[in-house]
């Protein structure tokens, strides 16, 4: 069984530039997230998303970010314009369940954004 | 909201010797408690995770407990080995949601 894929794996862009990121889950995945991990910390939740509906994106900064998640399959993550504070890596995770149930998360390997 | 405290920040080890990490949470509701191992460069791995309704669980050379009544919980590695070094993560995971809220980090090295 294929795990998350994202992609690009790497992107440099300059300052004020937009970004996108992209996000297959794991097939049969209701639930995707998108966390943030700065160097040397742990990952830290972006936005949540149960089929197509967004259900938490309280900590997603919504002046420059946004997501999608059309058919409730695959998602894409843009920053438009970047900053420098950017710079991170963009995790995606997916997880069977919903809601209150219990699933184990699994995340994707990443794409490590430098913004110079 | 939740917070979740992870000591050590880093953990060095001889090669046989045992590592243990810690983490505390602070809301009560908190149902469930994976913890992830993070290479550098990959992505994080979920090695092993307990419920609420667990007080331990064991898997080879890894074992977590879980004290609900002081809210922390502990990776436990015996017999560690040079390929265990890297960083883990503890999380909790809220009662509404599903949100997980991760601790800072681990960084264990494994000294052959």
């Amino acid at each position: 069984e294929a795990g998350v894929v994202q992609s690009p794996r790497y992107k440099i862009i300059e300052k004020k530039q937009p970004v996108a990121f992209w996000c297959n889950p794991i097939s049969g995945h209701n639930t995707l997230y998108w966390y943030l991990q700065n160097l040397g910390q742990g990952p830290e939740l972006l936005i949540r998303y149960e089929n197509e509906e967004a259900v938490d994106d309280s900590q997603l900064p919504k002046d420059r970010f946004s997501a999608e998640r059309l058919k409730g399959v695959d998602s894409t993550l843009k920053i438009q314009p970047a900053e420098l504070g950017d710079s991170a890596v963009y995790l995606c995770a997916s997880t069977e369940g919903r809601g209150r149930d219990i699933y184990e998360q699994y995340f994707g390997p990443g794409t490590r954004l430098t913004v110079t | 909201g939740e917070n979740v405290e992870q000591h050590p920040s880093t953990l060095s080890v001889q090669e046989g010797d045992s590592a243990v990490i810690k983490c505390t949470y602070s809301d009560s509701a908190s149902n469930y408690f994976p913890w992830y191992k993070q290479e550098l460069g990959k992505r994080p791995q979920l090695i092993i995770d307990i419920r609420s309704n667990v007080g331990e669980k064991k898997d080879q050379r890894i074992a977590v407990t879980l004290n609900k009544t002081a809210k922390h919980f502990s990776l436990h590695i015996t017999e560690t080995q040079p390929e265990d070094s890297a960083v883990y993560f503890c999380a909790a995971r809220d009662n509404q949601g599903g949100k997980l809220i991760f601790g800072q980090g681990t960084e264990l090295s494994v000294k052959p």
